[in-house]
């Protein structure tokens, strides 16, 4: 089976740009998480959706918005972006709206200039 | 809301030996335990995880510790191998809430 897929693997934008991030979950799986990871640090949760449905948020701006279809796969859109918007961003996938047995994509790499 | 420590930072030791890393969270509400371990551009690999109604877990090398009463768990690694190496992070939750994580140990396996 595949694992989770992120797109794109690396993206640089300039502040004030928006940007859209793509992730498709384990097949079989209907909850999606995103994380930001700045470098050095541990995974930080933005979002979970399951079914379609947001479940839970972190503490983001709103400048940070998500959004999951109904084949499962998610998108993560942010405006207006700042310098500090630069790092990692994790897509997870699992079964349950439980946070049980997370499985993490590779990554889009986003640096903000 | 939840806070994970984590030590140490940084983490060398012989190919052979035992490698341990603790953590701490500050929500005794909490109920689930994973481990995760990243590679240099990979994102975290699950290795391993714990639930709240169980104190030790094992698999092959690798084993968790868990100790509710002082809300600390640890990640035990026996007979290191050179592909241990990598960033190890725990993390903390419960029921449908977020994951919250340590702020990682890179572990160095030196031959």
């Amino acid at each position: 089976d595949a694992g989770v897929t992120q797109s794109p693997t690396h993206l640089i934008k300039t502040r004030g740009q928006q940007v859209t991030l793509r992730c498709s979950p384990i097949s079989g799986h209907k909850s999606v998480s995103w994380y930001q990871q700045v470098l050095g640090q541990g995974p930080q949760f933005i979002f979970q959706y399951y079914e379609k449905e947001e479940r839970g948020r972190g503490n983001f701006p709103d400048r940070f918005s998500a959004r999951q279809f109904p084949n499962y796969s998610s998108e993560l859109n942010v405006n207006a972006l700042l310098l500090g918007d630069s790092a990692l961003y994790l897509c997870a996938s699992s079964t349950l709206v439980q946070v049980r047995e997370q499985y993490f994509g590779p990554g889009t790499r986003l640096t903000v200039t | 809301g939840e806070n994970v420590e984590q030590h140490p930072s940084t983490l060398s030791v012989q190919e052979g030996d035992s490698a341990v890393i603790k953590c701490t969270y500050s929500d005794s509400a909490s109920n689930y335990f994973p481990w995760y371990k990243q590679e240099l551009g990979k994102g975290p690999q699950l290795i391993i995880d714990i639930r709240s109604n169980v104190g030790e877990k094992k698999d092959q090398r690798i084993a968790v510790t868990l100790n509710k009463t002082a809300k600390h768990f640890s990640l035990h690694i026996t007979e290191t191998q050179p592909e241990d190496s990598a960033v190890y992070f725990c993390a903390a939750s419960f029921g449908n809430e977020k994951l919250t994580f340590g702020t990682g140990t890179r572990l160095t396996i030196i031959p």
